[in-house]
């Protein structure tokens, strides 16, 4: 089955320092990803995706995500953080063989501090 | 366009009580799903449908039931409540070539 995993449960950053959020997939055929953000109450919402073709892709406020597919990551990253990006970070996957379900990784909270 | 529109957005029940969570969406979706959302464990799938009158289990489906009659409503039913299910519920559509697009939760806790 597939699996997504996380690599941080909680980041703490002080506003302006640099982020990247690890995330790694299990499923070794061809697959979708993306990152979601959830503001604290709120829905998860799309921060970018990838289906093909450039590995770096550029999603909003500043996030870009790279995929690496020898190595099964799509690591999320910000050059510079602010305080409006305290939030929780969902990486997630789908596939063909997997009937187009989203599985999701245990999500990374990211603590930005003023 | 409204998009995905989850009622309630809170509840709480008693346990063995039952209910129905809804969930309607305007944006010609084939596929709708159903998760959960625990602290610290990200989304779990409970069920979801790729078309009117089809429906599947997700990961977590034990507790709940799902029917799928039109294209744009996926209500989620729990009969006989328990603590277990507190949880926030979200539900999501997609094509299947896109993202998912989410409702924004129900959140339900079972006293």
């Amino acid at each position: 089955a597939q699996s997504v995993s996380q690599h941080n449960h909680h980041v703490i950053l002080s506003e302006a320092a640099s982020l990247e959020l690890g995330c790694n997939y299990s499923y070794g055929g061809t697959v979708n990803l993306f990152w979601y953000v959830q503001y604290p109450g709120q829905h998860l919402q799309l921060l970018l995706k990838y289906f093909s073709g450039d590995p770096l892709v550029k999603g909003i406020k500043g996030f870009e995500a790279e995929f690496i597919k020898s190595k099964f990551s799509f690591n999320l990253r910000k050059p510079s953080v602010q305080w409006s990006d305290t939030a929780e970070y969902f990486c997630a996957v789908n596939a063909d063989n997997y009937g187009q379900n989203f599985v999701f990784g245990p999500g990374t909270r990211l603590s930005v501090l003023p | 366009n409204a998009g995905v529109t989850q009622t309630p957005k809170f509840r709480i029940l008693k346990i063995g009580q039952s209910m129905t969570l809804q969930c309607a969406q305007d944006m010609n979706h084939n596929y709708m799903y159903w998760y959960r959302q625990d602290p610290g464990m990200g989304l779990k799938l409970i069920y979801y449908s790729v078309g009117a009158g089809i429906t599947d289990k997700g990961e977590v489906p034990n507790g709940y039931n799902v029917s799928r009659s039109t294209t744009e409503d996926f209500p989620l039913r729990l009969e006989l409540a328990a603590p277990s299910q507190t949880s926030v519920y979200f539900c999501a559509t997609g094509t299947g070539n896109t993202e998912a697009f989410f409702g924004q939760g129900t959140r339900l806790t079972v006293v």
